[in-house]
This record gives C-alpha cells, structure tokens and sequence, in this order.
C-alpha cells in the first residue's frame, strides 16, 4: 500500500468556524508533513513530524494546529482562518531520517476554501 | 541552504516529440533530487528520484534525468510526448540526513501537448 488518504477531499469554511483535515498513510513512514499550495505556485512546507514529534514549523500561524496522535495519522486544524488561507492542503509522508531514502508520498489534497 | 531554477515555466511540444524540461540546483551538501508531476486538482505523484549512484535515472511513464554535478543540473526528458503527459512538473531538492526532510521546491513548469 503506497497510498495517502486525504479527508475530507474540500472543505468550505467561515472565518469562525473549526474544521480539521485529516491524513492517513499505512506504509509504516515515521515523517509526515502538511504543505500548503496555492494556484500555480509550488507547495509550501508548513509542518513536518517526525517519530510523531514536531521537527519542523515553518513559522506557520498559530490559526493552524498540527497533530499527530499515532504514527499513522495526522491532523491539521483550523481554526479563524482568512480568506487568503484558501489553498490546496497536501499531507505527505516519508520513511523518516533514519531510512535513508527521501521521497515523500503526496495526499490528493484537500481544497479548502474560506469565505 | 538548497534551491531550485526551473527554466521556462510553460513548455508546448507536439505529440511524439521529445519533452526537455530543465532544473538547475543549489546545494551546499551533496543533494537528493527529485521530479514531481502534478495532474490538476490532484495531489504531487514522484517521478523518478538521484540519490546516489547511477547519474542516468529512469523513471516511471518513460520519464529519465541525468545527474550532472558539473553543471548542477537534473533535466527531465522524454523521448516522445503524449498527450497524457500533459500537466505540471516541479524538480525538487532536499539533504541528507535529517535535511531529507525539507523539500525545496522549483517553481513548476506547465507542459502542454499539442495533437
């Protein structure tokens, strides 16, 4: 299974509401990452989690939650976004810094559209 | 630090032609690289991968690029496009070692198929 799944596949949300987006992958990676990725641009790195510890933050504000409750599944919540948070969220995973290899695996995305 | 230059970021070649995009790198260490397709409102599906070795990678779909450390460059080719292969591409770069786990991404190039 070479597979990331990604919930929900779009989201519409008010600038008041909490939503969550969810990442699953079962192919026993120990990093997991949540990019954001605007039109035509490149995603961008938000958070990366690492043996279920955040390792990295790209200085991501605070209106964005990541978790990881296990080594499977991560989640990104959401909580008084703007409108310019609109974008395609990816979740990725990789074995991890200790397996060498370094290809991340990529999620359909979610598209989130605040209004 | 890593960084990528896609050069050109919109490519238009006929079917059956061959497909040449370019990448170029910046890497204080000896880097991975990487190529990504992105089909629209999809998630980033791995093409082909230089970690080490063998500077000639191929790839899936008929897709290679060749590591050339001289001219810091990772091209992508094709011999002979098809009109699936339209989308867009994103040459990406990372370290080693935990570095593995921060992508830098190329700006994208849109490869068009013309019938």
């Amino acid at each position: 299974d070479t597979e990331v799944t990604q919930t929900p596949k779009h989201l519409v949300m008010g600038m008041t509401n909490k939503k969550s987006l969810k990442c699953e992958q079962h192919m026993g990676h120990r990093a997991m990452y949540w990019y954001k990725q605007k039109a035509k641009k490149p995603p961008e790195l938000m958070f990366v989690y690492s043996y279920e510890k955040l390792s990295i933050n790209e200085s991501v504000p605070s209106r964005f939650s990541p978790e990881c409750p296990n080594s499977s599944l991560l989640n990104l919540h959401l909580h008084a976004l703007q409108p310019e948070d609109s974008a395609l969220y990816l979740c990725a995973s990789s074995l991890g810094p200790a397996g060498g290899l370094a290809e991340q695996y990529f999620g359909p995305g979610t598209r989130l559209t605040v209004t | 630090a890593q960084s990528v230059t896609q050069l050109g970021s919109h490519v238009s070649v006929s079917e059956g032609a061959l497909v040449l995009l370019r990448c170029n790198y910046s890497s204080s260490v000896p880097p991975y690289l990487f190529w990504y397709v992105q089909y629209p409102n999809q998630g980033l599906q791995l093409l082909l991968k230089y970690t080490t070795g063998a500077t000639l990678v191929k790839g899936i779909n008929g897709f290679e690029a060749e590591f050339k450390k001289s001219e810091t460059s990772f091209h992508l080719t094709k011999p002979s496009a098809h009109m699936s292969d339209a989308a867009e591409y994103f040459c990406a770069v990372s370290g080693r070692g935990q570095g593995a786990q921060k992508l830098v991404f190329g700006q994208g190039t849109r490869l068009t198929i013309n019938p």
